[in-house]
C-alpha cells in the first residue's frame, strides 16, 4: 500500500461548487503540505500543518482552506471553486523537520474546474 | 529569499547519449538541494539530495549531481540516457531553517529519442 495517499485522484466539478481534496498518510510524519502544480510553473505551495494544531498559509493559499483532522489526515478544501483552480493538487509528508529531510508525495488529484 | 532557477524547461536526447539538466540556486546560507523526477501521469519521486556532506552526490537509476558553490550550481547528469528517463525534473532548494519548505524550480522536461 502507498504511503500517501489522496482522493480523489480525477475530479470535475462546477464553478462555485465546493470540493474537498484528502490526503492521508501512513508515515507516521508530523508534517503535511498541499501544492498545486501548473504547467511551467512547477509546484506552489497553498498550505502546510508541522502538526495537528500548527497550520499555516503558503504562498497562494487564497480561496483555499485546509483541516487537519489527525496526524495522518491532511484536508484541502475549495470553498466556491473558479476555474483558474484547475490544476493537479499534491499533498507532502515530511518528518520532524531539518534542512535535509525529505518531503514524500502522493500520486497528486487532477481537478477541474469548469 | 531562497530561490532556484532551471534554465531549460524541455531538453531532447538520444537514447545512450549523457544527460545534463540545469539549476542554479540562490540562498543566504547552506542550502539542502534535492532532484525530483515526475513520470506522466505520477507523483513525484526523489532522485537525490545535497545535505552539505559529498559535493557529488549518486542517486537512482544512475543519476548524480554536483554542489558547486562558487557557481551556485546543482546540475543533474546521468552518463546514458535509457527511454525510461522521459520524464520531468524538478531541481529543488530549502527554505529558511526553521521553515524547512521546499522552493521548486519550473521543471525540465526531459525528452528521449530512439
Amino acid at each position: 500500500d502507498a504511503d500517501v495517499t489522496q482522493t480523489p485522484r480525477n475530479r470535475i466539478t462546477k464553478t462555485g461548487k465546493r470540493i474537498m481534496l484528502e490526503c492521508s498518510q501512513t508515515k507516521g510524519h508530523d508534517r503535511m503540505y498541499w501544492y498545486r502544480q501548473d504547467p511551467g510553473l512547477g509546484l506552489r505551495l497553498i498550505y502546510y500543518s508541522f502538526d495537528v494544531k500548527d497550520i499555516n498559509k503558503g504562498e497562494i493559499s487564497d480561496g483555499y482552506s485546509v483541516s487537519r483532522q489527525a496526524q495522518a489526515k491532511f484536508s484541502l478544501s475549495l470553498e466556491s471553486a473558479i476555474p483558474n483552480q484547475t490544476a493537479l493538487y499534491f499533498c507532502a509528508t515530511q518528518t520532524s523537520g531539518s534542512l535535509t529531510d525529505t518531503q514524500y508525495f502522493g500520486p497528486g488529484t487532477r481537478l477541474t474546474v469548469l | 529569499a531562497q530561490s532556484v532557477t532551471q534554465l531549460d524547461s524541455h531538453v531532447s536526447v538520444s537514447e545512450g547519449t549523457p544527460v545534463l539538466l540545469r539549476c542554479n540556486y540562490s540562498s543566504s546560507y547552506s542550502p539542502s538541494l534535492f532532484w525530483y523526477v515526475q513520470h506522466p501521469n505520477k507523483g513525484l519521486q526523489l532522485l537525490l539530495k545535497y545535505t552539505s556532506a559529498a559535493t557529488l552526490v549518486k542517486g537512482i537509476n544512475g543519476f548524480e549531481a554536483e554542489f558547486k558553490k562558487s557557481e551556485t550550481s546543482f546540475h543533474l547528469t546521468k552518463p546514458s540516457a535509457h527511454m525510461s528517463d522521459a520524464a520531468e525534473y524538478f531541481c529543488v532548494v530549502s527554505d529558511l531553517p526553521g521553515t524547512y519548505k521546499y522552493i521548486f524550480g519550473t521543471g525540465t522536461r526531459l525528452k528521449v529519442l530512439a
